[in-house]
């Protein structure tokens, strides 16, 4: 268990639709970032928050958002859902926002979405 | 953009065995993860090496790094059922890459009894 928390594991949902995925980070982390794995497209980054602020962006889509909450806790908006945005949703964290100072990223267990 | 490329695609072996998956960059490593993943499941990490010449072990896992901090290795010693799994190489770009990570394809390692 790394102590990265993710809801909810599962969610089918159908074109068009709209999601909310959400992320608890590991005690005492304050960077949060999400990746998407899918089969074609491998992990790929999304987008990183550090201490409530955008860090880094990643080929995150414009129909997809993120926030960080001053409780550290994020959420990924996934918005007019296509059958390609089927896929593993991944939330990571670590305690620095990334720097000189190498910090190892924790995963959460993922959220697996599928769009029908 | 930083690639990784991961080699062997996939990897079967006879418990016992050892084995090595390679990782070459296309770029300079700043900070190179290893990770393993089970089907649908959640990333866990292995080590991250950021010295070039840097050897990381755990138990029966040994990683490189080599000098030209662009290729690392994983190398697994008397492969047990347990080590059977999905292999991500990661990579820090450095820079205002920083924190973010790339990876490669992945090596799916199945290990018979």
């Amino acid at each position: 268990d790394s102590g990265v928390t993710q809801t909810p594991k599962h969610l089918i949902t159908a074109t068009g639709q709209r999601v909310t995925l959400r992320c608890s980070p590991r005690s005492g982390d304050l960077s949060v970032y999400w990746y998407q794995q899918s089969l074609d497209q491998g992990l790929q980054f999304l987008i990183q928050y550090y201490n409530g602020e955008e860090r880094a962006k990643g080929n995150i889509l414009e129909r997809f958002s993120a926030q960080q909450f001053p409780d550290l806790h994020s959420e990924l908006n996934l918005s007019s859902l296509e059958l390609g945005d089927s896929a593993l949703y991944f939330c990571a964290s670590s305690v620095d926002p990334g720097g000189l100072q190498k910090d190892t990223q924790y995963f959460g267990p993922g959220t697996r979405l599928t769009v029908l | 953009s930083q690639e990784l490329e991961q080699s062997p695609q996939s990897l079967i072996v006879q418990e016992g065995k050892n084995l090595t998956i390679n990782c070459t960059s296309s770029k300079t490593l700043y900070g190179l993860y290893w990770y393993k993943q089970k089907y649908g499941e959640g990333l866990i990490f292995l080590m991250m090496l950021q010295k070039g010449g840097e050897e990381k072990s755990h138990e029966k896992i040994t990683a490189k790094l080599d000098e030209k901090k662009q290729q690392s290795s994983l190398h697994i010693t008397a492969s047990q059922p347990s080590h059977a799994g999905i292999y991500l190489c990661g990579a820090d770009g450095g820079g205002t890459s920083y924190g973010k990570l790339t990876f490669g394809q992945g090596t799916i390692l199945t290990v018979h009894p």
